[in-house]
């Protein structure tokens, strides 16, 4: 595709629900990173893959947090037990090469409310 | 650790006028800044990306500098429209951990008519 997709746009969730958020990178990137987003702040950091693999999980707030990106492409945040806390907006980004002097292009985010 | 500051954290000005965002970053370590624009209920837009060994980028209305021994960028708009209305943010890749971005809070901007 032209441009980094996310989805769903938008989740709204039970607290205790599962949820599972979908990124599709741009074709052929290699980077692939998740950022977590909370109201009026900048993206933090959740984790980083380099093909399918996870390199950098350093910043998944907690063992509910899980990403994977199996076979190096689409990749999955999932969030187990939610809770109110994790109600933000959760961006992908990815670059076209390991490289870290190369441009990230970031999708359009998935907004998960729960209530 | 690296802090970024955007400052100031809300801007209004009519069109026309100038706009001038600053960025502060307290670890020049640092492979590249890049500037991107966030509308309301959506993803991030890049705008411009600097390299640690340059000074400055220009795309049409906008031009960033970025002097990495002092820790500042600036982001310059020129010509104001409504349309540039947007929260801006500036990221900095840094050289620790896969290059993983830290960002600013943004600066939100309104252009008025």
């Amino acid at each position: 595709g032209a441009g980094v997709s996310q989805s769903p746009r938008y989740k709204v969730a039970k607290r205790g629900q599962d949820v599972a958020l979908r990124c599709d990178p741009i074709s052929g990137h290699v980077s692939l990173f998740w950022y977590q987003q909370a109201l009026g702040q900048g993206p933090e950091f959740l984790t980083y893959f380099q093909n399918e693999a996870q390199l950098d999980k350093s910043g998944l707030p907690s063992d509910r947090f899980f990403a994977e990106r199996p076979e190096g492409s689409v990749s999955t945040l999932k969030i187990q037990r939610t809770q109110q806390e994790d109600s933000a907006v959760y961006l992908c980004a990815s670059s076209i090469r390991v490289s870290r002097g190369t441009e990230a292009f970031f999708g359009q985010g998935t907004r998960l409310t729960v209530v | 650790k690296q802090e970024v500051t955007q400052i100031p954290a809300a801007l209004s000005v009519p069109e026309g006028e100038n706009l001038v965002l600053n960025c502060s970053f307290t670890d020049s370590a640092i492979y590249n800044l890049q500037w991107f624009r966030q509308d309301p209920g959506k993803g991030l837009t890049s705008l411009l990306l600097i390299q640690s060994s340059q000074r400055e980028q220009t795309s049409g209305r906008l031009n960033a500098s970025l002097d990495k021994s002092s820790g500042r960028s600036t982001l310059y708009i020129a010509a104001s429209q409504p349309g540039d209305s947007a929260t801006y943010l500036c990221a900095v890749r840094r050289t620790d951990s896969w290059g993983k971005f830290q960002f600013g809070a943004g600066t939100q901007v309104v252009v008025t008519p």
